[in-house]
């Protein structure tokens, strides 16, 4: 069966600080991967998506990047963490692009910039 | 654009109580429908999903029925109990690409026992 790890669970992290947020996935190949922040009363916006191995899509501008280094390896990097960055973010994976078959999401990291 | 709109809550119920959470959408074409909740401290799962109209989707005794002339996906429960405190959203799928899926804001459940 196919699952979706996600580490570390909660991070305080100083203002100016890096990061790095990492998230893999087993039992599946190729799959659609997706990074989500849901901010505080807020919804869930779309990051980063990436379809393929060292293939990146931003959805919107940001102090953030991602990487995949691997086929079931998504990474969310920031070289200098803002106030802003502060949020619960979630990980997840489809079989299709775009989420048309559901989306299985991992049990998210709550970052704390302080 | 695609949009979803449910009540953000908090929505406070009773053990056993009947639970209807409001959601509806603007979407082009025919989008699919999903619900998902949110237990505290974990992320999203997938609880039911339609996509056509006047498809029912259930799971876990939640149902919810696909209506396209009032453009709405309402979730509902017979009998909530104190574990189904959760946030639940409400998503639609509309079109191709990666940010096909639109979700609403929440809804804050707390059942009381």
């Amino acid at each position: 069966s196919q699952t979706i790890h996600q580490w570390p669970a909660t991070l305080v992290q100083p203002v100016g600080s890096p990061l790095s947020l990492e998230c893999t996935v087993e039992g599946t190949s190729n799959p659609n991967l997706y990074w989500y922040r849901q901010a505080a009363g807020r919804g869930l916006q779309l990051l980063f998506y990436s379809v393929g191995i060292g293939q990146i899509s931003s959805e919107v501008p940001q102090n953030l990047s991602a990487s995949r280094p691997q086929d079931r390896q998504f990474i969310l990097s920031s070289k200098k963490l803002l106030l802003s960055d502060s949020g619960f973010y979630l990980c997840a994976w489809s079989v299709i692009l775009g989420g048309r078959d559901g989306y299985t999401f991992g049990s998210g990291t709550r970052l704390t910039v302080v | 654009g695609n949009s979803v709109t449910q009540m953000e809550g908090p929505v406070t119920l009773s053990e056993e109580a009947f639970l209807t959470i409001n959601c509806t959408y603007t979407a082009t074409g025919y989008p699919s429908l999903f619900w998902y909740v949110q237990y505290p401290g974990e992320g999203l799962q997938l609880l039911l999903k339609a996509t056509k109209a006047d498809d029912k989707g259930s799971n876990k005794g939640f149902e919810a029925t696909y209506r396209k002339e009032t453009t709405s996906f309402h979730l509902e429960k017979g009998s909530v109990q104190v574990s189904d405190s959760a946030v639940y959203f409400c998503a639609l799928h509309s079109g191709g690409g990666a940010d096909g899926l639109t979700f609403g804001k929440g809804t804050h459940l707390i059942i009381q026992p």
